[in-house]
């Protein structure tokens, strides 16, 4: 019963390299979303996608890339890290379910950029 | 646009006191709202939601009521446990007709001691 599966838990970069952030989920669920958790400010969208080929900006998309080829997979990309970036990111898959949204997250991925 | 406000914590209580969390919410329309808990070094967990005015979700003794003449949710407990701290996330989301997506609250730490 895995979920909402990321990878890597942890991660560590250097300014200016780029990396993917792994997302997969295995509830058949339309809708993803990536989050970026900081202290004092909750969760803050950065992507989301409603379904495989459709995705959208959120609140903080910028230095970031996604892409949805598959149901069940969305990655995130940090093009140029920066330390701005340092951040705990969640992602979620979501169903509509007696009209409302419903999210699982995944255990998230602690960035530090250095 | 939708935003989210959950009372500053942290909250320390001792063990079997009352809880009470203040969330108060804008939005347009009929939003969802939700409830979500934090462990430590794991993702958000659904603790309970209520998809429409006067609606009270419960879970685990926690309990909120959808008070739209207020905009409030506020979370409730009677009796606290050391197992119950975490942070907790005051969370809406509105369905536009091509997406539903979820707002959070800055979060609120709660310790209970013995």
């Amino acid at each position: 019963n895995a979920g909402v599966t990321q990878t890597p838990k942890f991660q560590v970069l250097k300014t200016g390299q780029s990396m993917t952030l792994q997302c997969a989920q295995d509830m058949n669920h339309e809708y993803m979303s990536w989050y970026r958790q900081d202290p004092g400010m909750g969760l803050r969208l950065i992507h989301y996608s409603v379904g495989a080929g459709i995705t959208d900006q959120g609140e903080v998309p910028n230095g970031y890339n996604v892409s949805r080829s598959t149901t069940e997979d969305f990655p995130l990309r940090l093009l140029s890290a920066a330390p701005s970036q340092t951040s705990v990111y969640f992602c979620a898959s979501s169903y509509r379910a007696q009209g409302a949204i419903e999210a699982f997250f995944g255990q998230g991925t602690r960035l530090t950029v250095v | 646009g939708n935003s989210v406000t959950q009372m500053e914590g942290p909250v320390t209580l001792s063990e079997e006191a009352f809880l009470t969390i203040n969330c108060t919410y804008t939005a347009t329309g009929y939003p969802s709202l939700f409830w979500y808990v934090q462990y430590p070094g794991e993702g958000l967990q659904l603790l309970l939601k209520a998809t429409k005015a006067d609606d009270k979700g419960s879970n685990k003794g926690f309990e909120a009521t959808y008070r739209k003449e207020t905009t409030s949710f506020h979370l409730e407990k009677g009796s606290v446990q050391v197992s119950d701290s975490a942070v907790y996330f005051c969370a809406l989301s509105r369905y536009t007709g091509t997406a539903s997506k979820l707002t959070f609250g800055t979060g609120t730490r709660l310790q209970v001691t013995l």
